[in-house]
């Protein structure tokens, strides 16, 4: 695998519901992602943390809120969902030196929102 | 703004055949690109990336990208595909900053 790791691998949520993803990589990367991918899309960049600061928001609606406790670990809080929110969500992490750096990518969460 | 165009959204051949997956980029100053696979209930693979030097770029299973400066391409190409090599492809172009901007994807079939 990749050295990124996301849990869960699925979750169902009414729009009521407040859940979390997690993601946690074990490569020693100093940047992490959060991207939305849904059917026919290109994937949409949502998030980035640098050392830990929040470097990047692409307007991402405030239902969704991205937490970076240490360079490892990232989470993306959720509540008060939208159905259209439904898509996989996938965390990716790299190493930044410069503009040729790979992002390495987790398995993804498949979110379902009734 | 960066952006990437695959203008495909399918790719059907047969194994054995030469495999090629196109990618048109716009970016301002010198691209960085790659390529990265998708598989089923999984997330991206990375194939290969170009950063500068040889515009032929080899990459991971037999897959290599050529860069076109001139057509601002970067195709993916494979010289005898394999059943194995059906998935979600990405095309990704860079620009200095952290933001990776991927097209919407080509779904390759090979078929024995």
């Amino acid at each position: 695998e990749t050295g990124v790791t996301q849990t869960p691998r699925h979750l169902v949520m009414g729009m009521t519901n407040k859940k979390s993803l997690k993601c946690e990589q074990h490569l020693g990367h100093n940047a992490m992602y959060w991207y939305k991918q849904s059917a026919k899309k290109p994937l949409e960049l949502m998030f980035v943390y640098s050392l830990e600061e929040r470097v990047e928001n692409n307007s991402v609606p405030s239902r969704f809120s991205p937490e970076c406790p240490n360079s490892s670990h990232l989470f993306l809080h959720l509540h008060t969902l939208q159905p259209e929110d439904s898509a996989l969500y996938l965390c990716a992490s790299s190493q930044e030196t410069g503009g040729g750096n790979i992002q390495y990518f987790g398995a993804g969460t498949r979110l379902s929102v009734l | 703004a960066q952006s990437v165009a695959q203008p495909e959204d399918q790719v059907n051949v047969a194994e054995g055949n030469p495999l090629t997956v196109k990618c048109t980029y716009s970016v301002s100053g010198n691209p960085y690109l790659f390529w990265y696979v998708q598989y089923p209930n999984r997330g991206l693979q990375f194939l290969l990336k170009y950063i500068t030097g040889d515009n032929l770029v080899k990459g991971s299973y037999g897959f290599e990208a050529e860069f076109n400066k001139s057509q601002t391409s970067f195709h993916l190409k494979k010289p005898s595909a394999l059943v194995s090599d059906s998935a979600l492809y990405f095309c990704a172009v860079r620009a200095n900053d952290y933001k990776l901007s991927f097209g919407a994807g080509t779904t390759v079939t090979v078929r024995a």
